[in-house]
């Protein structure tokens, strides 16, 4: 089955303590992004990768880091995590690389919780 | 960078009336316009899009129009249906240069039966 997946689905964590959130996706996509949803705010680009080890900032890039050293794992890394960073994480993908952005397929949602 | 302003923020319509959702950009570059539907608890899935070389695109009860001089598009569905409450997404994207993808704020929409 194509799909996005991620993992943790859920995650309780204290402040400081350095986590990984992975994606992965087995559709042979190019693009992938990683995105945070706020009530009231929508869904913000945090990073996105064009391709292998390439990835470029999005809108809220602070306090995050991305790699993208094989085509279908897209791993999001919080080193410090602060109380600021409690958000529902989504990870996506499309077929797009150079030819620029179309349909993005979300994974599940990752529910983080900084305390 | 694009920002992208989507209203109303909540809409109520009666089963079988049509909403509309309005969105507005401001980057005049960006030509990739996606609309998501969330379902409660669930990921956002792309539901319609349209590229700026076309004014409007329709896909059975959903259509979506954009006007590139006011810089802003909008999405209508008609014959509305207690399964098309959710929250909607717009979203705006400059293809074959800067690839960000930056979405509007969210629009809950609840069909009264």
């Amino acid at each position: 089955e194509a799909q996005v997946t991620q993992n943790p689905r859920y995650l309780i964590t204290v402040t400081g303590k350095k986590l990984t959130v992975t994606c992965s996706q087995n559709m042979n996509h190019e693009y992938m992004s990683w995105y945070r949803q706020d009530p009231g705010l929508g869904l913000r680009q945090i990073y996105y990768s064009m391709n292998v080890e390439v990835t470029d900032k999005g809108d809220v890039p602070e306090g995050y880091k991305v790699s993208r050293k094989e085509k279908r794992n897209f791993p999001l890394i919080l080193e410090s995590p602060s109380p600021n960073q409690t958000s529902l994480y989504f990870c996506a993908s499309s077929l797009s690389g150079t030819g620029g952005v179309d349909e993005q397929y979300f994974g599940p949602g990752t529910r983080l919780t900084v305390t | 960078g694009e920002n992208v302003e989507q209203h109303p923020s909540t809409l109520s319509v009666q089963e079988g009336d049509s909403a509309v959702i309005k969105c507005t950009y401001s980057d005049s570059a960006s030509n990739y316009f996606p609309w998501y539907k969330q379902e409660l608890g669930k990921r956002p899935q792309l539901i319609i899009d349209i590229r700026s070389n076309v004014g409007e695109k329709k896909d059975q009860r959903i259509a979506v129009t954009l006007n590139k001089t006011a810089k802003h598009f909008s999405l209508h569905i008609t014959e509305t249906q207690p399964e098309d409450s959710a929250v909607y997404f717009c979203a705006a994207a400059f293809n074959f240069g800067n690839e960000k993808l930056t979405f509007g704020t969210g629009t809950r929409l609840t069909i009264i039966p």
